[in-house]
């Protein structure tokens, strides 16, 4: 049980365009789902928290107009990196919670290189 | 604030222990322990709910302690799947944000 899927697994695309991550939880419902971002060698980063049918909660420093997230239902949540930047390139791992313990469930991740 | 973690790194070789801290600037609530190895997501290894509570899962377990808000990781008689990269991941409330700690690389050695 507890498992999460993230599509696409990589991803490679030209500066300047869009690129929409899907986090979806397979198994159970997921009040909660948490969007992170992973640099070589270091922790995860959380960039949003994001409650099924309300706004998303940025953490500070992250442009909640450049990563827009929409959590439309309790299985899935997207996240779009808009008008992407080599800067951009990055390990984008989404969790998952259903409340309780707070514990969170990973996806697979996905790997953003911006040309 | 970044929970801190120690090691940074240690190398094992098979069938050794070890110990990784992880130590919080704010009152915790819980810690979670995971585990992540090369170009793959994090995977949960366990939960730890109240102060002084110690939970284990086969050979590896875990303390809190919620006064000193510290948390211990234990690996016994490690095995080569144990390598990977270990974050502890406290909360300090009822949002359910974890704040990573900063990593502990484990290297198990044949």
């Amino acid at each position: 049980g507890a498992v999460v899927s993230q599509h696409p697994s990589r991803v490679i695309c030209k500066s300047g365009t869009s690129v929409k991550i899907e986090c979806r939880s397979l198994d159970f419902q997921a009040t909660t789902m948490f969007w992170y971002r992973q640099f070589p060698k270091q922790s995860l980063m959380l960039m949003a928290t994001s409650n099924e049918g309300s706004k998303a909660t940025y953490e500070q420093g992250v442009e909640k107009d450049k990563f827009l997230i929409n959590h439309a239902s309790l299985t899935l949540s997207t996240l779009t990196v808009t008008s992407a930047h080599p800067e951009d390139s990055s390990f984008y791992i989404c969790s998952a919670s259903s409340g309780g313990t707070d514990t969170q469930y990973f996806g697979p991740g996905t790997r953003l290189t911006v040309l | 604030q970044q929970p801190v973690q120690s090691p940074q790194a240690v190398i094992l070789r098979e069938g050794e222990d070890a110990v990784i801290n992880c130590s919080s600037s704010k009152a915790l609530y819980s810690v979670h322990w995971y585990r992540q190895k090369h170009g793959e997501a994090p995977v949960f290894l366990m939960i730890l709910l109240k102060g002084g509570e110690q939970k284990g899962h086969e050979k590896i377990s875990a303390s809190f302690n919620e006064k000193k808000q510290q948390s211990s990781l234990y690996l016994t008689a490690s095995q080569l799947s144990y390598s990977g990269t270990y974050f502890c991941g406290p909360s300090s409330g009822s949002a359910r944000q974890l704040t990573f700690g900063s990593g502990t690389q484990l290297t198990v050695l044949p």
